[in-house]
């Protein structure tokens, strides 16, 4: 069974872009949470959504969106990119939310310049 | 606020020997544990979970222990090898009934052959 995948890996903008980034669960895997990875603040959590719907939201700001479709596949949106911005962004999936085991995908470097 | 603690940042052992790394979580409402592998360029990977009804659980080399009481939770790594050499996470699954996980630091585990 092919793992979660995320694309692009890796992806260079400037500040006051925007970006978006997709993720692909699991086959099966209804529940997709997004992850903020930096060596200064480490893993943190961003959203998770389960049918299409944001179950928990990160204290993050409203910079940052997300959405998930029908197939289950997900997308996060960053507008309007600050140089803090620069992170590992990784995706997890699981069968449902709350207890599940997550797996995570490769992740997707930005760079912001 | 919820938060989880990991000790130590870093880790060196001989080949061979044990290594332990600890965390303590701030929510008695976690319950659901899980420890994560990150070796460099990858997302993390899972290496074993343990939920809130079981104090102890081993598959071959990992164990992982739990303390509800103490909320203290353990990774015991034994006849370490050259190969488990990476970062390692902890995580905590959020108070609320969602797949929200709050990681700790990490830990950088060298094994030295």
């Amino acid at each position: 069974k092919a793992g979660v995948t995320q694309t692009p890996r890796y992806l260079i903008k400037t500040r006051g872009q925007q970006v978006t980034l997709s993720c692909s669960p699991i086959s099966g895997h209804r529940s997709v949470s997004w992850y903020q990875q930096t060596p200064g603040q480490g893993l943190q959590f961003l959203f998770e959504y389960f049918s299409e719907t944001q179950r928990n939201k990160g204290n993050f700001p409203g910079r940052f969106s997300g959405r998930q479709f029908s197939n289950s596949r997900s997308e996060m949106n960053v507008s309007t990119l600050e140089l803090g911005d620069s992170a590992l962004y990784l995706c997890a999936s699981s069968l449902a939310p709350a207890q599940e085991t997550q797996y995570f995908g490769p992740g997707t470097r930005l760079l912001v310049l | 606020g919820e938060n989880v603690e990991q000790h130590p940042s870093t880790l060196s052992v001989q080949e061979g020997d044990s290594a332990v790394i600890k965390c303590t979580y701030s929510d008695s409402a976690s319950n659901y544990f899980p420890w994560y592998k990150q070796e460099l360029g990858k997302g993390p990977q899972l290496i074993i979970d343990i939920r809130s009804n079981v104090g102890e659980k081993k598959d071959q080399r990992i164990a992982v222990t739990l303390n509800k009481t103490a909320k203290h939770f353990s990774l015991h790594i034994t006849e370490t090898q050259p190969e488990d050499s990476a970062v390692y996470f902890c995580a905590a699954s959020g108070s609320s009934n969602t797949g929200k996980l709050i990681f700790g630091q990490g830990t950088t585990l060298q094994v030295k052959p």
